[in-house]
């Protein structure tokens, strides 16, 4: 079975230009994560979806970040403008609903952005 | 507020050595933790988890971790330590909301 898709695996930008991500998830899974991991950090959560709903967003800086998961499957993840502060590696992760129990997230392999 | 940190951001070894890298968390609830591994450009991997069965879990790889409630602590071990295991290792607690809150990392060297 494949893991959870990620394109493209590296990204090299300049600032003010935009860039996106793009994810699939493993087959059947309804919950959907971006993560973001700064250089030596974990990663944070930017958002999760349950189907196509963003049902926790809190830490997505909206005013240049940008998410859709129209159909329940696939996502991608925007960034308009780029800045310098953005470069990061942006994961994704999918899991099984999360409900009352915890259901293992399994994540892909990152994009790497870099921004000149 | 769940928040845990680990404690080293190195930890150097030789190979056969024990492998034991620090993580404490604060929850104000019982607590889901987690360890996994993240190999160089690659996604994180789950190591094990805990869910408040059994303190001590077993994970892949030979690794294990005990949950010690008065200490806080969800230390990760592994006997001996192979040139393989080097890595990034990451701590994290589930929230009440089912969000992950990752610690900042510890980088495994292995050393011939």
């Amino acid at each position: 079975e494949a893991g959870v898709v990620q394109s493209p695996r590296y990204k090299i930008i300049e600032k003010k230009q935009p860039v996106a991500f793009w994810c699939n998830p493993i087959s059947g899974h309804n919950t959907l994560y971006w993560y973001r991991q700064n250089l030596g950090q974990g990663p944070e959560l930017l958002i999760r979806y349950e189907n196509e709903e963003a049902v926790d967003d809190s830490q997505l800086p909206k005013d240049r970040f940008s998410a859709e998961r129209l159909k329940g499957v696939d996502s991608t993840l925007k960034i308009q403008p780029a800045e310098l502060g953005d470069s990061a590696v942006y994961l994704c992760a999918s899991s099984l609903p999360s409900g009352s129990s915890y259901n293992e997230q399994f994540f892909g392999p990152g994009t790497r952005l870099t921004v000149l | 507020a769940q928040s845990v940190t680990q404690l080293g951001s190195h930890v150097s070894v030789s190979e056969g050595a024990l492998v034991l890298l620090r993580c404490n968390y604060s929850s104000s609830v019982p607590p889901y933790l987690f360890w996994y591994v993240q190999y160089p450009n690659q996604g994180l991997q789950l190591l094990l988890k805990y869910t408040s069965a059994a303190t001590l879990v077993k994970g892949i790889n030979g690794f294990e971790a005990e949950f010690k409630k008065s200490e806080t602590s969800f230390h990760l071990t592994k006997p001996s330590a192979h040139m393989s295991d080097a890595a990034e290792y990451f701590c994290a607690v589930r929230n009440q909301g089912g969000k992950l809150i990752f610690g900042q990392g510890t980088e495994l060297s292995v050393k011939p």
